[in-house]
């Protein structure tokens, strides 16, 4: 069975870079018909696509937080992450990992991680 | 337009039917996926496509699309459907996301 876990800070400063993991686990990172994708959910709010990366380092992102975003994969480690610098207030949210399936046309998000907070606060 | 417009909130009879919809212009083109949401948990797949379901959800969930819109139909809607509901495309890019605003249901 597929699992996703995100990983790193709680609590990151103002303007400083906000960086997470998720750790795939029960399937490989380096999958042809898959994406690795970062949603993010302020408190009380919907969900916000930031981007997804593919295991051979093409990434997509969210063209609001384009400037200030930075994704990657780490194959060896069946891992991928998340960068997001300059960060503010506006950044706190429930940031949550998942895997972008990509089969046939069709593109759905069929695994997510928990979720973990991180919030902007000094 | 990328954006995707659903009802903020919706509520439903025990055992009634209801359907969440979702409009936008990228629907035209791309099928939707519909995601429940219930408080304190993760987003999961419930329909995808023209007719995918994910395993272990049950066929009263269904989804359907015409011209802009996409549905997501419950049928005999229970206790335990009372969640949060988005729809997600692909945007005019086809390589972005773009999700709905989200829709509380209510089971009375």
């Amino acid at each position: 069975q597929l699992q996703l876990q995100e990983s790193g800070p709680g609590l990151v400063k103002p303007s400083e870079t906000l960086s997470l993991t998720c750790s795939v686990s029960g399937a490989s990172i380096s999958s042809t018909s898959n994406y690795w994708a970062w949603i993010r959910q302020p408190p009380g709010k919907g969900l916000e696509w930031i981007g997804h990366v593919y295991y051979r380092g093409s990434t997509f992102y969210n063209p609001s937080l384009k400037s200030r975003l930075t994704m990657s994969v780490d194959t060896s480690k069946n891992q991928f992450s998340l960068r997001l610098s300059s960060v503010t207030a506006a950044d706190t949210s429930l940031y949550f990992c998942a895997r972008l399936d990509d089969v046939a046309a069709l593109f759905y998000f069929d695994y997510w991680g928990p979720g973990i907070l991180v919030t902007v606060s000094s | 337009s990328s954006e995707l417009t659903q009802d903020p909130a919706v509520s439903v009879a025990l055992g009634q039917t209801v359907r969440i919809t979702c409009q936008g212009d990228t629907l035209r083109n791309f099928y939707a996926s519909w995601y429940q949401q219930k408080p304190g948990q993760a987003p999961s797949l419930v329909f995808y496509g023209k007719n995918g379901r994910p395993s272990g959800i049950p066929d009263r969930i269904s989804g359907s699309r015409s011209g802009n819109t996409a549905s997501l139909t419950i049928t005999g809607a229970q206790a335990e459907d009372e969640a949060d509901y988005y729809c997600k495309s692909r945007d005019s890019n086809g390589n972005h996301v773009t999700f709905g605003g989200g829709t509380k249901l209510t089971v009375l």
